[in-house]
């Protein structure tokens, strides 16, 4: 069974721009999470979809959006860039809704913006 | 909201011997709390976890121990080999995070040769 796949890998931008980063879950997943990964903070929760719908939110500013496809691949984009959001942009797939669902991590998309 | 405290940021053990790592979660209704690895140009990977009805839990070399009055739970490695070199994130889910999973902000293992 593939894992979860995201693309790009690599992203360069500059400030003010606009970007988007897409994920495909493993088959049958029905949920993808997007987390934000700084070094030595951690994952930081974005948003999580499941079924089209988003079921819950992070505290991001409204500059972070998502949306999720009906064959559960998911899409994340951040408008007006900042030097702050260079980050690790990692997705996960679970089955179903909620942490007691296994979530099955990306490789992640590395964004620096400059 | 649920905070999830971790430590050390960084251990350095002797291939061979144990490795433990501590975190602290504040939601005292919080049920679930995974262990994730993670390793260098990967996304992190489930290795064990723990319900709160359980103190503790144990996988081969990995165990994971659960005090729920002091609110924190711990993963233990023995026998500590070069392959367990990673960083490793605790995590807690509960009724304050909306039974989103909170992380720990990482502990990188490296393991001595």
């Amino acid at each position: 069974k593939a894992g979860v796949t995201q693309t790009p890998r690599y992203l360069i931008k500059t400030r003010g721009q606009q970007v988007t980063l897409s994920c495909s879950p493993i088959s049958g997943h029905r949920s993808v999470s997007w987390y934000q990964q700084t070094p030595g903070q951690g994952l930081q929760f974005l948003f999580e979809y499941f079924s089209e719908t988003q079921r819950n939110k992070g505290n991001f500013p409204g500059r972070f959006s998502g949306r999720q496809f009906s064959n559960s691949r998911s899409e994340m984009n951040v408008s007006t860039l900042e030097l702050g959001d260079s980050a690790l942009y990692l997705c996960a797939s679970s089955l179903f809704s909620g942490a007691l669902y296994e979530q099955y991590f990306g490789p992640g998309t590395r964004l620096t913006v400059t | 909201g649920e905070n999830v405290e971790q430590h050390p940021s960084t251990l350095s053990v002797q291939e061979g011997d144990s490795a433990v790592i501590k975190c602290t979660y504040s939601d005292s209704a919080s049920n679930y709390f995974p262990w994730y690895k993670q390793e260098l140009g990967k996304g992190p990977q489930l290795i064990i976890d723990i319900r709160s009805n359980v103190g503790e839990k144990k996988d081969q070399r990995i165990a994971v121990t659960l005090n729920k009055t002091a609110k924190h739970f711990s993963l233990h490695i023995t026998e500590t080999q070069p392959e367990d070199s990673a960083v490793y994130f605790c995590a807690a889910s509960g009724r304050d995070s909306n039974y989103q999973l909170i992380w720990g902000a990482g502990t990188k293992l490296i393991i001595k040769p």
